[in-house]
């Protein structure tokens, strides 16, 4: 089945060492996004792809950046972790900008130690 | 005061009741989608709709666009619907981005 998947599902970093992670599509889809979801609150998107565009959120932390290779795959890496970057991370696509369904990735819940 | 408000926060029922989760939005969209999200886990996205009703099963929602309202309906309700239902409306009319402005979610708890 098409879909989006995160990899991994469970990701423990210690504070200051950089991680990444992974999300890869087989939708096809243009739009690929990267949200933060902190314990008991709404998604907060960090940024997204338009193809190869990247777009960043005014509020997004310097320490996080994004890129995508290709069409299928997006990485989020944190350079430094934090205690406070401790969420849930979801990847979702979209097809394009005529298309406004968004799909979402099981998310990866990272941990900081 | 967020663009999207979402009541009730928590709602309990028992099994086999009838649910309604209320979504209200301030600004004009182009879609308003429910998602629904279990403890721990990502995000499945259950409708997108701009206008009307849609019916999945027995999931329905329903948005009036003129009272900027949207409702999701749960029939016949089972102790694994239970958890977090959020509405997120969508800003953008078009262009590269579709970005979602989320409600704060409904905690949902079905007992048997």
């Amino acid at each position: 089945d098409a879909m989006v998947i995160q990899n991994p599902r469970y990701q423990v970093t210690q504070f200051g060492k950089p991680v990444t992670l992974s999300c890869s599509q087989t939708l096809n889809h243009n739009v690929m996004y990267w949200y933060q979801q902190k314990s008991s609150q709404a998604p907060k998107l960090l940024f997204h792809y338009y193809d190869k565009d990247f777009n960043n959120e005014a509020d997004t932390p310097d320490n996080f950046q994004s890129r995508r290779p290709n069409t299928s795959f997006c990485f989020l890496d944190i350079r430094s972790p934090g205690l406070g970057d401790a969420a849930m991370y979801l990847c979702a696509t979209s097809l394009d900008s005529l298309s406004y369904e968004q799909y979402f990735g099981p998310g990866t819940r990272l941990t900081v130690t | 005061k967020n663009e999207v408000e979402q009541s009730p926060q928590n709602l309990t029922a028992q099994e086999g009741e009838f649910i309604t989760i209320n979504c209200s939005y301030s600004v004009g969209i182009s879609a308003l989608h429910w998602l629904q999200q279990h403890p721990g886990g990502g995000i499945v996205s259950l409708f997108m709709l701009s206008s009307g009703k849609k019916k999945h099963g027995r999931l329905i929602a329903t948005i009036n666009i003129q009272e900027k309202h949207s409702s999701l309906h749960i029939t016949a309700s089972h102790p694994r619907d239970s958890a977090v239902y959020i509405c997120a409306a969508r800003k953008g009319y078009g262009g590269a981005t579709n970005k979602l402005i989320f409600g704060t979610g409904t905690l949902l708890a079905v007992q048997p």
